[in-house]
């Protein structure tokens, strides 16, 4: 089974609407990560959830709002977006939430804001 | 000056060859330190962790230089499967984050 699943992989959406993307790992882990990835640019970190709870939120946008139901499952909700909020958007999962641990990458969803 | 700083290439290299790059970061108290590869349109995956002793894998040889602050990467004998984005991943002191480069492009030619 794939460690860390994501759904969907392509996502075309218009300014207007709203969508959510979704994380899944099986890997028996406690911290889940999305990211941003621009093109040319470093990732850059979005949310941290460990053991469910929000442990960084970096001064995202409110049109962007992650929920974490359980430590399995993580969800990107999105809104009112801007075409440059256009990127691949990945989710990882590590054993917890400090940097010694290995982080295990989704295949992301490469989104695209009309 | 950017926290993580790599040198974007793309580095061009002939089959068999011996390359090498390097990542500077910026807080002298980072403490852990990564290289990720990323295939073209695929999720980073970890390549190796970087210790103060460096590390060896095979092929690849990572090293720290805390006192000019960078880690570097060198591959000996390259792979055409070696072809890849290399990310370096460094945590900031201040908290548990990890700040990514941008990655450097390397293309191993035939």
């Amino acid at each position: 089974e794939t460690g860390v699943t994501q759904t969907p992989r392509h996502l075309v959406m218009g300014m207007t609407n709203k969508k959510s993307l979704k994380c899944e790992q099986h890997l028996g882990h406690n911290a889940m990560y999305w990211y941003k990835q621009s093109a040319k640019k470093p990732l850059e970190l979005m949310f941290v959830y460990n053991f469910k709870e929000q442990t960084e939120n970096n001064s995202v946008p409110s049109r962007f709002s992650p929920e974490c139901p359980n430590s399995s499952h993580l969800f990107l909700h999105l809104h009112t977006l801007q075409p440059e909020d256009s990127a691949l958007y990945l989710c990882a999962s590590s054993q917890e939430d400090r940097p010694t641990y290995e982080q295990y990458f989704g295949p992301g969803t490469r989104l695209t804001v009309t | 000056r950017k926290e993580v700083e790599q040198d974007p290439g793309p580095f061009n290299v002939p089959e068999g060859a011996t390359v090498a790059f390097n990542c500077t970061y910026s807080n002298s108290a980072s403490q852990s330190f990564f290289w990720y590869r990323q295939d073209c349109r695929k999720e980073p995956k970890l390549l190796m962790s970087v210790y103060s002793s460096g590390n060896e894998d095979g092929r690849f040889t990572a090293q720290l230089n805390r006192a000019s602050q960078y880690i570097s990467l060198l591959i000996r004998d390259s792979k055409l499967s070696d072809s890849a984005t290399y990310l370096c991943v460094v945590n900031m002191d201040s908290n548990y984050q990890l700040i990514w480069g941008a990655g450097t492009k390397l293309i191993i030619k035939p």
